[in-house]
């Protein structure tokens, strides 16, 4: 089946960065648009981006230019998304989600949603 | 502050129905779809319903999506206590070139 697989929790202390990854299985990897959404303790979603995994392509959101790089290894069919000069507002829960359909299917970007995602990656930020 | 604004909260009995609303703007429901997720307590989110009122296979049809003009609603009909969650509206943003959430509503099953 359909599944997005991330890495583990992460302990990191303020201007480090932080790099999480995300297995992909169970469909052609290049083929769909993968997405980063995060969530802080107790707030709601915020979508931070996606990369192609066929072409490397991104778009971030405006917040996160400039702190956010998005790759993919195609080999090992896996996304990985890192954050740096990491403050405390950076704690949150990470999750990636796939585009249902494939970007190969003419569709306008707002005709898409988020399914699967994963399972979520935590990750702390504290002196 | 979301650029989608919900109610932070909401709540029935068993049975009854509920609904929870989503405002926006012409830039993002006004022009393109909205979609619901909903979050069970310590889960990733879930798509509920898809283009404004479609409902993936597996989803219950006592969940309902409607849109009028820059708003939207999910309706519950029949309230379970299973539905006690977390509900996020989505959209693309055509000025911001993004998806944007609401802030989400925690529903209570009383």
């Amino acid at each position: 089946q359909v599944q997005l697989v991330q890495s583990g929790a992460e302990v990191k202390k303020p201007g480090a960065s932080v790099k999480v990854s995300c297995k992909a299985s169970g469909y052609s990897f290049t083929e769909y648009y993968v997405h980063w959404v995060r969530q802080a303790p107790g707030q709601g979603l915020e979508w931070m981006g996606w990369i192609n995994p066929t072409s490397g392509g991104t778009n971030y959101a405006q917040k996160f230019r400039g702190r956010a790089t998005m790759t993919r290894d195609k080999s090992i069919s896996t996304v990985y998304m890192e954050l740096s000069r990491l403050t405390s507002d950076d704690t949150a829960v990470y999750y990636c989600a796939r585009d249902n359909d494939s970007w190969t299917v003419p569709a306008p970007i707002g005709s898409k949603w988020f399914d699967p995602w994963g399972q979520g990656t935590l990750v702390t930020v504290s002196s | 502050q979301s650029i989608l604004i919900q109610p932070p909260s909401a709540s029935g009995t068993p049975g009854q129905r509920v609904t929870i609303s989503c405002s926006g703007s012409t830039s993002n429901i006004g022009s393109n779809y909205v979609y619901w997720y909903q979050q069970l307590p310590g889960t990733a989110p879930k798509l509920l319903i898809y283009r404004d009122n479609q409902r993936p296979s597996g989803v219950p049809d006592r969940f309902s999506g409607s849109k009028s003009g820059t708003s939207a609603s999910l309706a519950i009909s029949g309230l379970r206590s299973e539905d006690e969650a977390d509900y996020y509206c989505a959209a693309w943003d055509d000025s911001l070139s993004g998806w944007v959430f609401g802030g989400g509503t925690k529903l209570t099953v009383l």
